[in-house]
């Protein structure tokens, strides 16, 4: 089987930073996909990690470790607007390219 | 550009009746992929496909049909309505690489 944990609720502050870890279980994937989903809106790419390491992309970073079955995804400068549901994902490698999604991360921003 | 639409976008059905939600894209895509959502979860494969005329089945494909006659169309079927299948339903399509999915902006379906 495959799954991936979340925390289900995060708490921040406006102007903090704020991380989202993903714990996995699986294998034979692409990489790790971070999503962003707003109440009553479709899910929106932020970002991708094909091998270990750190990317970024302006305010938003995400992190992956295959060794540890790990990745994270690093708001910085929180905004109010950034209060949303953040979704990891795996993109299986078989011929597919299906998406296999966490169960979300609910942010919270506060002023 | 349009990108993903998805018709309709509320639907209420009573239960044993049957529907066909529409996904259309614009973007000459491969692939394309019906999701499921239920609330506080996150998206759950129902069926995909790789190409035109080719279907597969996902994580919960049980009550569900799918059929994709032309590249930029893939339909999704209910034969007989379930309040189990009440949820919000997202089509997405990629061009097969290993980034790149746009969704459709859902359609919420309510089965009474």
């Amino acid at each position: 089987g495959q799954s991936l944990e979340q925390p289900s609720e995060v708490t921040a502050v406006e102007g903090a930073i704020v991380q989202i870890n993903c714990t996995y279980q699986t294998s034979g994937f692409y990489g790790l996909s971070w999503y962003q989903q707003h109440d009553g809106g479709a899910p929106t790419f932020l970002s991708y990690n094909a091998l270990d390491g750190l990317e970024e992309t302006g305010r938003f970073s995400s992190f992956l470790s295959r060794s540890d079955s790990y990745g994270y995804l690093l708001l910085q400068e929180l905004q109010m607007k950034d209060s949303a549901s953040y979704f990891c994902a795996v993109i299986r490698s078989d011929s597919s390219y299906k998406l296999i999604f966490g169960s979300g991360t609910r942010l919270l921003v506060r002023p | 550009n349009a990108g993903v639409t998805q018709t309709p976008k509320f639907r209420v059905l009573k239960t044993g009746q049957s529907m066909t939600l529409l996904c259309a894209q614009d973007m000459n895509h491969e692939y394309m992929y019906w999701y499921r959502q239920d609330p506080g979860m996150g998206l759950r494969l129902i069926h995909y496909s790789v190409g035109e005329g080719t279907t597969a089945k996902g994580e919960v494909p049980d009550g569900y049909n799918v059929s994709r006659l032309k590249k930029q169309n893939f339909l999704l079927g209910l034969e007989s309505a379930a309040p189990s299948q009440t949820s919000v339903y997202f089509c997405a399509s990629s061009p097969g690489t290993a980034h790149g999915y746009t969704f459709g902006s859902g359609t919420r379906l309510t089965v009474v």
